[in-house]
């Protein structure tokens, strides 16, 4: 059974770095059936996809061009989990936030999500 | 980037009467290759994530009661919950993964009536 644990700050300073980790049970970060995912959710934006990591014999990555000047998500094969990095944080970055897995099962719909991180920016 | 747009906003049903979603994409999410539409709906209760509930614009994933059905192909889409029960309360979302950026509908808020 897939589970996905996330952890991080919930309170982070505007002009900072939003920082989110999701340690992954039950899948491999590097598996070549699976992407890794951050998804966002707020009153004012909905349910915003932000980016993804994957490997297909490589590492890719790729970006909404939203945040795409602010973000990297990447791997960490050794503790089998990816992070999010929000740099240059405003108050309009405040929002739950959320990791999940794409299958390729269902080429890339998102089957598995984590809990949930409440992350409000503000000083 | 592919507009997703659900309709209505929100919606009060009877128990056991029938709920209807419905989600529009700006452009066809069928993939004309294999026939297949890149659409997906979800379900979201308080302080939960999202959880899939159909792909492939409508086949329901495992666990998921028969009484959630999904149709439509191109850019017209619909979810029906063909009786309504107290635990489908939620939210309602479609989303498109087709291609990225992956979108999603504004979402559609389920109620009793």
């Amino acid at each position: 059974q897939v589970h996905l644990q996330q952890s991080g700050p919930g309170l982070v300073k505007p002009s900072q770095t939003l920082s989110l980790t999701c340690a992954i049970s039950g899948d491999s970060v590097s598996s070549d059936s699976a992407t890794w995912n951050w998804i966002r959710q707020s009153p004012s934006r909905g349910l915003e996809w932000l980016g993804r990591t994957y490997y297909r014999s490589k590492w890719y990555d790729d970006y909404a061009v939203s945040v795409k000047s602010r973000i990297t998500i990447n791997p960490d094969t050794s503790k089998n989990q990816f992070s999010l990095q929000l740099n240059s944080v405003t108050p309009e970055d405040t929002a739950v936030y959320y990791c999940a897995r794409g299958t390729s099962r269902l080429n890339d719909a998102f089957d598995i999500w984590g809990q949930g991180t409440m992350v409000t920016v503000s000083s | 980037d592919i507009v997703m747009t659900q309709s209505p906003d929100s919606l009060a049903v009877s128990l056991g009467e029938r709920a209807t979603i419905n989600c529009k994409s700006s452009q066809s999410v069928l993939y004309s290759s294999n026939n297949k539409n890149y659409l997906a709906w979800y379900q979201q209760k308080p302080g939960q994530p999202p959880k899939l509930l159909i792909c492939w614009a409508s086949t329901r994933e495992s666990g998921v009661p028969d009484r959630f059905s999904g149709s439509g192909s191109g850019t017209d889409f619909t979810l029906t919950i063909s009786s309504l029960q107290a635990e489908d309360v939620a939210l309602y979302y479609c989303q498109q993964y087709y291609t990225t950026p992956f979108t999603f509908g504004g979402g559609t808020k389920v109620e009793i009536k």
